[in-house]
């Protein structure tokens, strides 16, 4: 069965440091995959999408890397801050639209 | 200006109850959303309408009906509601839907439903 895994426990990093997330799946094809931020009592906030054919996409202090071989995406935060503190969702696509979200990986930003 | 918004935030209900949550997106997008996310954290798609007409329907109680008067409202009515009905619902929206669109998908803020 298709399946998406991110670290369910929680990332502690200090501030300034960069924060790395992992996302794999399995038994999936993906044509592209998002990244969302999810803060406690809100709704996810799209960050960034990455297409298969693309390796690496950046934004700002944001990073995210699509290995379709490895089935694995990277989300980097470089130079973390306090306020990055969050669950980080990913996606996938299963056509037409239809989102299939990972767990989310609670990232904890300490001063 | 909020894009998309639900109401109510919170509901909490009796078993067997009947209740609705009302969704309305102004951002001109063509598709709505309904999703869940229980417990655990886990959100998972329930429908998804494209110019009001039903595209996703995901394995879902028939007691869920979700209704669309317009493009720019996607309601959600729960009838007899279940203890294990409780869960944050979000309403979304988005661009257009197709087989690759990669478009960017829009949440609403949620409605955390408490079934007692």
């Amino acid at each position: 069965s298709q399946k998406i895994e991110q670290n369910s426990e929680a990332l502690n990093i200090q501030e300034g440091k960069t924060a790395t997330l992992t996302c794999n799946y399995t038994n999936y094809s993906p044509a592209y995959l998002q990244w969302y931020r999810q803060d406690p009592g809100r709704g996810p906030v799209f960050l960034l999408l990455i297409r298969e054919n693309e390796k690496e996409k950046r934004k700002e202090r944001l990073k995210v890397t699509f290995d379709t071989t490895l089935k694995q995406s990277l989300f980097h935060i470089t130079a973390s801050q306090p306020a990055d503190s969050a669950t980080y969702l990913c996606a996938l696509d299963r056509g037409f639209q239809k989102l299939v979200f990972g767990t989310g990986t609670r990232l904890l930003v300490s001063p | 200006d909020t894009a998309v918004s639900q109401t109510p935030k919170y509901l909490v209900t009796q078993m067997g109850n009947d209740k609705s949550i009302k969704c309305e997106q102004n951002l001109g997008h063509d598709t709505m959303y309904w999703y869940k996310q229980d417990s655990k954290k886990f959100l998972k798609i329930m429908f998804s309408y494209n110019n009001k007409e039903l595209i996703i329907n995901e394995t879902v109680p028939n007691r869920f009906s979700p209704k669309s008067p317009d493009k720019a409202h996607l309601n959600l009515h729960i009838n007899s509601l279940e203890l294990g009905d409780s869960a944050v619902y979000f309403c979304a929206s988005s661009q257009a839907t197709g087989t690759v669109t990669g478009n960017t998908i829009y949440f609403g803020e949620g409605s955390w439903l408490t079934v007692v």
